[in-house]
């Protein structure tokens, strides 16, 4: 079974511009999460989705969205892009609700210049 | 909120030997799921082991034991015969309610582990 990718897997953007992440849950998984991974801050929660449903948000600006589609794979978006948003974006599926056993994908290593 | 703390930035181990690592957590919640995540180099998080809070038994997968108090509200990890591959970032996760009808997973800031041969 493949596991949860994303991509991409590097890029760099300049203050001010948007981006778009991926992320393709495992087969048959249908809540995808995501997470920003900082050195100062750790692992902060930004979404969870379900069925196509934000079932959950951290506490992050607006500037910060996501969508789920049909076939559960997730986009996270972040708009007007800060110097304070390079991070690695972690998202991981989940088959079980309720649990909190989740599967991550390599991540998505954003700079911002 | 609930709060994951884990007090050992790092930590570092010979191989074969035996290392814990050190998380508490803070909720006013009696139901939940505790976790070690493990993050290598290579950055790809994976579960370790898991802990139902119901459970009085202290959950074990193969060299990876945990030492859940619950009263105490602590969830030590403890790794034995440890091996090169084990060295990575240790995250403990409290998984819970978090308000209105969500749960959601909350990690501590991780402790890394470093395994010398």
């Amino acid at each position: 079974k493949a596991g949860v990718t994303q991509t991409p897997r590097y890029l760099i953007k300049t203050r001010g511009q948007q981006v778009t992440l991926s992320c393709s849950p495992i087969s048959g998984h249908r809540s995808v999460s995501w997470y920003q991974q900082t050195p100062g801050q750790g692992l902060q929660f930004l979404f969870e989705y379900f069925s196509e449903t934000q079932r959950n948000k951290g506490n992050f600006p607006g500037r910060f969205s996501g969508r789920q589609f049909s076939n559960s794979r997730s986009e996270m978006n972040v708009s007007t892009l800060e110097l304070g948003d390079s991070a690695l974006y972690l998202c991981a599926s989940s088959g079980s609700l309720g649990t909190g056993e989740l599967f991550f994908g390599e991540g998505s290593r954003l700079t911002v210049l | 909120a609930q709060t994951v703390t884990q007090s050992q930035p790092e930590m570092s181990v010979q191989e074969a030997e035996t290392v814990t690592l050190s998380c508490t957590y803070d909720t006013s919640e009696s139901d939940y799921y505790l976790f070690w995540y493990k993050q290598p180099p290579s950055r790809q998080m994976i579960l370790v082991i898991r802990q139902e809070a119901y459970k009085q038994q202290n959950a074990t997968e193969n060299r990876f034991s945990v030492n859940f108090q619950k009263a105490a509200k602590s969830f030590s990890l403890k790794i034995s015969d440890s091996q090169l591959g084990d060295a990575a970032m240790y995250f403990c996760a409290y998984w819970g309610f978090s308000g209105g009808s969500n749960y959601k997973l909350t990690f501590g800031k991780g402790t890394l582990l470093t395994v010398n041969p």
